[in-house]
């Protein structure tokens, strides 16, 4: 099956600065790639995802690329707040989903 | 409005006792999922479903049930649980199709003692 490996598993910047997750995945069928934000004590909630016909997607300060050759994808967030602290999840789809491990970032005021 | 929900929200049992974790979805989406969250190992995928009828093992099946009777409902089923499976579960789901996007119930918090 899919595997996903995600890294840091913890990241640390200052505020305004900018973070970025790195995935990987095996399976060359996933075609869709989401990412997750998780604060503490609640549920996931897309942040953004692309398709594997696209190389790269951006809303707002969050960015997401894709490269399907090297079969990695990559989290992107400029200008970081304190409120972007959370922990992030990448993922690879084809029928079922596969998570990464998870990303604890910590935004530093 | 639309949403996953899950009941009960916390649980606490003991091992062999069997338990059924509710998911309902109110957005018609054919696409439904259980997940079990544990430290260190992001989600893992238990059973997923990609409609009415149909059901498929996710990455960890073993101790679980599922059924998906009809389109809103997929409970989770631990027919005899072990401590092994105290977790934090979460239920999803999105359109199916080419509609990918997953929205997740609020989660259940299940201790096996």
């Amino acid at each position: 099956g899919e595997n996903v490996e995600q890294h840091p598993s913890t990241l640390s910047v200052q505020e305004g600065d900018s973070a970025v997750i790195k995935c990987t995945y095996s399976d060359s069928a996933s075609n869709y790639f989401p990412w997750y934000k998780q604060e503490l004590g609640k549920r996931p909630q897309l942040i953004i995802d692309i398709r594997s016909n696209v190389g790269e997607k951006k809303d707002q300060r969050i960015a997401v690329t894709l490269n399907k050759t090297a079969k990695h994808f990559s989290l992107h967030i400029t200008e970081t707040q304190p409120e972007d602290s959370a922990v992030y999840f990448c993922a690879a789809n084809g029928n079922q989903f596969y998570f990464g491990t998870g990303t604890s970032l910590t935004v530093i005021p | 409005e639309a949403q996953v929900t899950q009941n009960p929200r916390y649980l606490i049992t003991v091992t062999g006792k069997k338990l059924t974790v509710t998911c309902s979805q109110n957005m018609n989406h054919e696409y439904m999922s259980w997940y079990r969250q544990d430290p260190g190992l992001g989600l893992r995928q238990i059973y997923y479903s990609m409609n009415v009828e149909v059901t498929d093992k996710g990455d960890v099946p073993e101790g679980y049930k599922v059924s998906r009777k009809e389109k809103r409902n997929f409970p989770l089923i631990l027919e005899s649980p072990s401590p092994n499976q105290t977790s934090l579960y979460f239920c999803a789901s999105s359109g199916g199709g080419s509609s990918y996007e997953q929205y997740f119930g609020p989660g259940t918090r299940l201790t096996v003692t």
